[in-house]
């Protein structure tokens, strides 16, 4: 069966430091991959996807950006966080027209 | 670009009672996707429709999606405390990267 893991489940940095949060996936190969952010506890926004190694495409412009250095696994970075960073990051996989698998998301406070 | 509007945006209900949730799209749906979550966690996938008029069920939570496929409703049957959180609609933009857009979401509470 499939798996999604991402980590750190939490994390507190103070503006202007990087980030790196990292996204898995076990059990599937080649799938979509994809980084949303949440904020408020509601609707998600889709930040950057991926349909295979080194393909990245972004869907907003924004601090952030993405990149696959392996078939099953997602990073988003930053170079320098800024307060407005701040939220719930959830990574998603998918390999056919049946729907998206979440992770267990990463809550970022940026301070 | 495709939106969807969830109705209501919050609903409190007592244990035992039914209850529905409503999904609607700017555009016509290719698929149609319902997840739940809890706060602070992930979102787990509850079902997906594809065909007009479709309705699947899974324990007491059934969905349907309308003969247009504009419209999607969740429906909870006898509620239970369980049943609280955070329903998302999610819908298939129709390209290969099975892309999907998301509602805002509807925040159930089921006080016992």
């Amino acid at each position: 069966s499939q798996t999604i893991h991402q980590w750190p489940a939490t994390l507190v940095q103070p503006v202007g430091s990087p980030l790196s949060l990292e996204c898995t996936v076990e059990g599937t190969s080649n799938p979509n991959l994809y980084w949303y952010r949440q904020a408020a506890g509601r609707g998600l926004q889709l930040l950057f996807y991926s349909v295979g190694i080194g393909q990245i495409s972004s869907e907003v412009p924004q601090n952030l950006s993405a990149s696959r250095p392996q078939d099953r696994q997602f990073i988003l970075s930053s170079k320098k966080l800024l307060l407005s960073d701040s939220g719930f990051y959830l990574c998603a996989w998918s390999a056919a027209p049946g729907g998206q698998f979440f992770g267990p998301g990463t809550r970022l406070t940026v301070l | 670009s495709q939106e969807l509007e969830q109705s209501p945006q919050s609903l409190i209900v007592q244990e035992g009672k039914n209850l529905t949730i409503n999904c609607t799209s700017s555009k016509t749906l290719y698929g149609l996707y319902w997840y739940k979550q809890k706060y602070g966690e992930g979102l787990i996938f509850l079902m997906m429709l594809q065909k007009g008029g479709e309705e699947k069920s899974h324990e007491k939570i059934t969905a349907k999606l309308d003969e247009k496929k504009q419209q999607s409703s969740l429906h909870i049957t006898a509620s239970q405390p369980s049943h609280a959180g955070i329903y998302l609609c999610g819908a298939d933009s129709g390209g290969s990267n099975y892309k999907l857009t998301f509602g805002k979401g509807t925040l159930l509470t089921v006080n016992p």
